[in-house]
């Protein structure tokens, strides 16, 4: 089946621990976005790339760190220097110049 | 940077009714789309609008790019039409979406 996965669906992070949410497409789309979601908020970008190794800062990356070796993945790292990482995350890919297609996302508390 | 805003924040309707949601937008856009997220998070693309109209069975959408606003409409609501409705826009050159907070709609039988 073509589409893009998310895992893990839910992840538990004690304090001061990094934790990374995985993000996978076989849709051959170039570009791969990563969002956050907050309760009764839209949808903010972290981090997105456009093409194999190659990102760019969204609206809120502190924190947040990204790497894209691979057209199929584009893994987004938590880093203990997120101050209230939890939320809902979400991941989109495109082909360019359309619509954006997006996982079913990871939902990360905080301990 | 562009703002977004959509209206109204929370709509209940009973099964079959019709309703209209606006999506306003502070500055000239590239694209515009509409997104369904139902209640387990995940979105669904609706429509891919930058401008004019488009049907997709029950539901349409209008995006008047000269006035900064477009509208969906849903006919005949049904209890699976329930979830939040996102208006996304972006300005060109990176796809960057920018969304709105949404609208909550709730259909009871």
């Amino acid at each position: 089946d073509g589409g893009i996965t998310q895992s893990p669906k839910y992840l538990f992070r004690k304090e001061g621990q990094n934790v990374t949410l995985s993000c996978e497409q076989n849709l051959n789309h170039d570009a791969m976005y990563w969002y956050r979601q907050d309760p009764g908020q839209g949808l903010r970008l972290i981090y997105y790339s456009q093409i194999v190794n190659d990102f760019q800062k969204g609206d809120i990356a502190e924190g947040y760190s990204v790497s894209r070796e691979k057209k199929e993945s584009f893994p987004l790292t938590v880093t203990s220097a997120q101050k209230n990482p939890t939320a809902f995350y979400l991941c989109a890919s495109s082909p360019e110049g359309d619509t954006q297609y997006f996982g079913p996302g990871t939902r990360l508390t905080v301990l | 940077g562009i703002q977004v805003e959509q209206s109204p924040p929370d709509l209940i309707l009973q099964e079959g009714a019709n309703s209209t949601l606006r999506c306003n937008f502070s500055d000239s856009v590239n694209n515009l789309q509409w997104f369904h997220q139902n209640p387990w998070g995940q979105l669904i693309n609706l429509f891919y609008i930058p401008s004019g109209t488009k049907q997709n069975g029950r539901l349409s959408a209008t995006t008047v790019a000269t006035e900064r606003y477009s509208l969906l409409y849903i006919s005949s609501s049904q209890t699976t039409d329930s979830g939040v409705y996102f208006c996304a826009v972006d300005q060109g050159g990176s796809e960057k979406l920018v969304f709105g907070k949404g609208t909550k709609l709730t259909v009871n039988p």
